[in-house]
């Protein structure tokens, strides 16, 4: 079946590092990916999205790179900052949901930055 | 722009009770809005996808008696957990797409629902 999920549950960096959080998806038919970052307690926020016609985004501090072959979704952030700590999540359109909008969600990596 | 208000923020109620939460996107017209569930440290699992004027489209396994949505505009859509039971307590996310990016879902702030 369709899933999307994440290599690991928790990354813990030092304040300033790069951060990369990866993703894997498993429907080589998704078209579109979106990076959501969701502090606790409140509701998941728009960080990044790319198509799959598209290898690399660039954002402000976060850079998303999608490597079809593999089927495999990663965010970088740059510089990491303590307001970086959050869990992020990758979501995809499955095959088919264009039109609705619909997003499956991967379990999310937990993001620790240490001052 | 694109923002999504959701209330209440939290909630507590008895058990056989029901509660009603609201969704509203404050400055633009949702084509779309979501309700979504949240466990502890777990991801948000779709409930149900509803357009304004139609009938919610329910995930499986999740039952359509038991959470009953509503989406009477095209910028307020409300979900009520009906005789709610403490297993019903959880996190419960709203989101909303617009017209232009359909793909992108805005996400409400959460209620966090505590059944007694």
């Amino acid at each position: 079946g369709e899933s999307v999920g994440l290599h690991l549950p928790t990354l813990s960096v030092q304040e300033g590092d790069n951060s990369i959080i990866n993703c894997a998806y498993s429907n080589s038919a998704s078209d579109y990916f979106i990076w959501y970052k969701q502090e606790s307690g409140k509701g998941p926020q728009f960080i990044i999205d790319i198509r799959s016609n598209m290898d690399k985004r660039q954002g402000q501090r976060v850079t998303v790179l999608l490597n079809k072959t593999v089927k495999h979704l990663s965010l970088q952030i740059a510089a990491t900052q303590p307001g970086d700590s959050a869990v992020y999540f990758c979501a995809e359109t499955p095959w088919g949901s264009s039109n609705t909008g619909k997003l499956i969600f991967g379990q999310g990596t937990t993001l620790q930055v240490k001052p | 722009g694109a923002v999504v208000s959701q209330h209440p923020s939290r909630v507590i109620c008895k058990s056989g009770t029901s509660v009603k939460i609201e969704c509203r996107s404050l400055d633009f017209q949702a084509t779309t809005m979501f309700w979504y569930r949240q466990f502890p440290k777990q991801s948000l699992m779709l409930m149900a996808t509803s357009n304004e004027g139609s009938k919610a489209t329910y995930e499986q396994g999740v039952e359509k008696d038991k959470f009953l949505i509503n989406h009477a505009s095209l910028t307020l859509s409300t979900l009520t957990v009906t005789s709610a039971h403490p297993e019903d307590s959880s996190f419960y996310i709203c989101s909303a797409n617009g017209q232009r990016a359909k793909n992108i879902q805005y996400f409400g702030a959460g209620t966090r629902l505590s059944v007694l």
